[in-house]
């Protein structure tokens, strides 16, 4: 069983529409993160949360870590073919320094 | 440019002979190195902590005796795939760490097909 589900796996949308991934977990994170991964390359970071409840922008993404630093949500506003890819969460395990765990993914596909 | 680098990118190699793949960290030493696995249209799925100069450590699931980690020094870790077969096919990525903000670094994935 993963520790980490995501969900939806798999969606596809207009250019133009917002969406919203989940990740969710019983398991407390000291932080978690979320990755964009292209085909046949290594995943890239987008955000790091660590404090419960925090939010944090990047332009048109936006990341929640839950208050009980079980579950993070990531919303993008406007979406775009660019933004079309793999987004993985992952949890940092309360005394695991650095040792991640990666949800199930979302393959998201934006339609032009 | 990348801080942590794999090699090989591509490596096809015949069932039943073995193949190393190589994760650096470039320009800091990386006292943990972590290797995943990914299967097509899969997540990453964690493999063993790699730890310099002491043994990996293993997630449930994974053998060490097929999967074997070498973590020699603080800038090199080596993931050796024994006697592999076709179902050993995938992607490996390795991270390390810490780096710069005290953060992990993924290399760029190395691709292992067994023919």
């Amino acid at each position: 069983t993963q520790l980490l589900e995501q969900s939806p796996q798999f969606l596809s949308i207009q250019e133009g529409e917002n969406l919203t991934v989940y990740c969710n977990s019983s398991s407390v994170f000291s932080s978690l993160q979320w990755y964009r991964q292209e085909p046949g390359e290594g995943p890239v970071l987008l955000v790091t949360v660590v404090t419960g409840g925090e939010v944090k922008k990047l332009k048109r993404l936006t990341f929640q870590f839950g208050d009980a630093r079980k579950d993070s949500s990531l919303h993008i506003t406007a979406a775009q073919p660019g933004d079309t890819g793999l987004y993985l969460c992952a949890g940092e395990k309360v005394g695991n320094f650095n040792k991640f765990y990666f949800g199930s993914g979302t393959k998201l596909n934006v339609k032009p | 440019g990348a801080v942590v680098s794999q090699h090989p990118s591509w490596v096809i190699c015949k069932s039943g002979t073995s193949v190393k793949i190589e994760c650096r960290s470039l320009d800091f030493q990386a006292t943990t190195m972590f290797w995943y696995r990914q299967f097509p249209k899969q997540s990453l799925m964690l493999m063993a902590t790699s730890n310099e100069g002491s043994k990996a450590t293993y997630e449930q699931g994974v053998e060490k005796d097929k999967f074997l980690i070498n973590h020699a020094s603080l800038t090199l870790s080596t993931l050796t795939v024994t006697s592999a077969h076709p179902e050993d096919s995938s992607f490996y990525i390795c991270s390390a760490g810490p780096g710069a903000g005290n953060t992990i670094y993924f290399g760029e994935g190395s691709w292992l097909t067994v023919v």
